[in-house]
């Protein structure tokens, strides 16, 4: 299976900290998609990184990619209480599919 | 929601029945795609649509059958509902294929199998 792995599953940060995490996948891909869910409601993409891209920007969001070590980085900076939600990295496998993450779930404590 | 929704949004049902679900979308794209999601599980694909009547299975498509007669409607059918069906349906659709583009998704469908 192509899933990435999103580490830390859980993060619990107060309000205007920064928050990090991790994707792990097995295989080579062309990109990684980052999805953002909100309790209750449907995935919203967030960015989408090429392979050869090492790092984009969008915002509040910072996403890097390190192909060599086959993992991502999704940063939120100055977070807020909006940005509670789980978050899912996502790669590409077969034909037109994409294998999402477990998933890691963020409280923004105000 | 980027013009995607989905019928019914909750439903309950006993084991054994038929159940179907529908994604509807008013964005005219080609690709749509049926997920399940679980605790512990993530999302997991169930079947995929890359265009009218064309469609393929996914990683758990065991006991579900799509069908997708136009562009703008894609149907989730379970033939004999079963406890372990119990589970959050999610639609998406794309306008290229998904594995490299975004995916939009609808608000979702809770389905209880009793």
């Amino acid at each position: 299976s192509q899933q990435g792995e999103e580490d830390p599953q859980a993060l619990s940060i107060q309000e205007g900290e920064n928050a990090t995490m991790n994707c792990s996948y097995k295989t080579s891909i062309n990109n990684l998609q980052w999805y953002r869910q909100n309790s209750g409601r449907g995935l919203v993409h967030l960015i989408l990184i090429r392979s050869n891209e090492r790092e984009k920007h969008s915002g509040r969001l910072r996403v890097t990619l390190d192909t060599s070590k086959k993992s991502s980085s999704l940063l939120i900076t100055a977070s807020r209480a909006a940005d509670t939600a789980s978050y899912f990295c996502a790669t590409p496998y077969g034909n037109n599919r994409l294998a999402f993450g477990k998933g890691n779930q963020v409280v923004v404590i105000p | 929601d980027a013009g995607i929704t989905q019928s019914p949004r909750h439903k309950v049902t006993e084991t054994g029945t038929p159940v179907t679900l529908r994604c509807h979308q008013t964005e005219n794209h080609r690709y749509m795609y049926w997920y399940r999601q679980d605790p512990g599980h993530g999302l997991r694909l169930i079947h995929y649509s890359y265009g009218v009547k064309d469609t393929d299975k996914g990683e758990v498509s065991d006991g579900y059958s799509v069908s997708r007669s136009k562009t703008e409607d894609f149907l989730l059918t379970l033939e004999s509902a079963t406890s372990s069906q119990t589970s959050v349906y999610f639609c998406a659709i794309s306008d290229t294929s998904g594995a490299y583009n975004e995916q939009f998704f609808g608000p979702g469908t809770r389905l209880t199998v009793l």
